[in-house]
């Protein structure tokens, strides 16, 4: 089982560039999260995909964030323009959603720095 | 609005000491608990899932117990090693798969 793999593991750009991280969820998963982590407010749940479909993006910050999942194998997370505020560790996540409730498997993140 | 406290925020112990964390949540309406371990430059481990109507989960030297009317978790590490040092999340499933973290409990286990 390769787990959930998140593409770069490091960014660092300029402020006003676009920004985009990739994430593949374990095959067979249905359901796909997309988490930002800083020191000032912890693990935040941005958005989340079941079954491709957007179910849930009240934590997305502005509309300067956008998500989407073509299929099941692969999502991105985009930022255009980047800002500075922007830079903190993003973590996608992807389970088995069903009748029991199955725990979230998540990738080693993204770790970005918009200067 | 759910509101997940963990205390402490930090914890040192010479190794082979039994340790319990602890997890505290506002909204009893959870669909399950879970605790996660975080190590440096990582994503996280789920270590532990609790569902609402359980009291208790186990996986080797780890238990975790879930008071849902309190509002309250425990996770109890026996014997803990240096290679237990990490940092602890605990999280609810408030709402259908949204989890709520808390900020986490700093694990260091000395030699």
């Amino acid at each position: 089982d390769a787990g959930v793999i998140q593409s770069p593991r490091h960014e660092v750009t300029e402020m006003g560039q676009e920004v985009t991280l990739r994430c593949k969820p374990i095959s067979g998963h249905n359901s796909l999260f997309w988490y930002r982590q800083t020191m000032m407010r912890g693990l935040e749940l941005l958005i989340y995909f079941n079954n491709n479909v957007p179910i849930d993006d009240s934590g997305m910050p502005e509309d300067r964030f956008s998500a989407k999942m073509p299929n099941a194998s692969f999502s991105t997370l985009k930022i255009q323009p980047s800002e500075p505020r922007d830079s903190a560790v993003y973590f996608c996540a992807s389970s088995l959603a069903g009748t029991q409730h199955q725990p979230q498997h998540f990738g080693d993140g993204t770790r970005l720095s918009i200067l | 609005k759910q509101e997940v406290t963990q205390i402490p925020a930090a914890l040192s112990v010479p190794e082979g000491e039994n340790l319990v964390l602890n997890c505290s949540f506002t909204d009893s309406a959870i669909y399950n608990l879970q605790w996660f371990r975080q190590d440096p430059g990582k994503g996280l481990t789920s270590l532990l899932l609790i569902q609402s109507s359980q009291r208790e989960q186990t996986s080797g030297r780890l238990n975790a117990s879930l008071d849902k009317s309190s509002g309250r978790s425990t996770l109890y590490i026996a014997a803990s090693q240096p290679g237990d040092s990490a940092t602890y999340l605990c999280a609810v499933e408030w709402g259908f798969q949204k989890l709520v973290f808390g900020t986490g409990t700093r694990l260091l286990v000395s030699p």
